[in-house]
């Protein structure tokens, strides 16, 4: 039982490089979303898909894309990745949008722009 | 501005004492809260839940207690154990809200 799955787990980018971060959930949930991590800010939200076919901005998506492939897969794709971006990434699931459904997350991916 | 703060960065407990680890927010629409906890090159999980139509929730050793008026929540484990050394993140929603928004996060540090 996978639960949420990010791949690759680490990567060190250029500065204007560009990648995609993937996230697969095995567990039938709704609803996807992406965070990210850094010292002293807790998580913050960067796009969500309250379900499958939608998108939609959270507090920091400035510098970020997302796509909702399916059910199953939302990715996180950095156009041109800026030092301010080196954080650690970390995908969510839940079942549906609101309060009483938690979120199961990913291990997290650990992005370094240099 | 951070709707959810976690003013302790860190708390260290000795092994069987009680640890309590504190979250203020400011949004008054917050109305369900969970903890989550999490350990190094891991995602966060699940840990405790409460929401705004109670003040206390157990589960074994971890009760989350609510103050509504203070916008304060709490989270005690007792007795403490070293496995639960990790970091503890508050995060609250509005009920019909799309996302929680997290804490800062508390490192607690269990010494044997």
């Amino acid at each position: 039982n996978a639960g949420v799955t990010q791949t690759p787990k680490f990567q060190v980018l250029k500065t204007g490089q560009s990648m995609t971060l993937q996230c697969a959930q095995d567990m039938n949930h709704n609803s996807m979303y992406w965070y990210r991590q850094d010292p002293g800010m807790g998580l913050r939200l960067i796009y969500y898909s309250a379900s499958e076919g939608t998108t939609d901005k959270g507090e920091v998506p400035n510098g970020y894309n997302v796509s909702r492939l399916n059910k199953r897969e939302f990715s996180l794709r950095l156009e041109s990745a800026a030092p301010s971006q080196t954080s650690v990434y970390f995908c969510a699931s839940s079942e549906a949008p609101g309060a009483n459904y938690g979120y199961t997350f990913g291990s997290g991916t650990r992005l370094t722009v240099v | 501005d951070q709707q959810v703060k976690q003013n302790s960065p860190s708390l260290s407990v000795q092994e069987g004492r009680i640890s309590i680890l504190n979250c203020d927010y400011t949004n008054s629409m917050f109305d369900y809260f969970l903890w989550y906890k999490k350990y190094p090159a891991e995602g966060p999980t699940f840990l405790i839940s409460i929401s705004s139509i109670k003040d206390k929730n157990e589960d074994g050793r971890f009760t989350v207690f609510l103050n509504k008026s203070a916008k304060h929540l709490s989270l005690h484990i007792v007795p403490s154990q070293p496995g639960d050394s990790a970091v503890y993140f508050c995060a609250a929603s509005e009920i019909d809200g799309n996302q929680f928004y997290f804490g800062t996060g508390t490192s607690l540090t269990v010494i044997p």
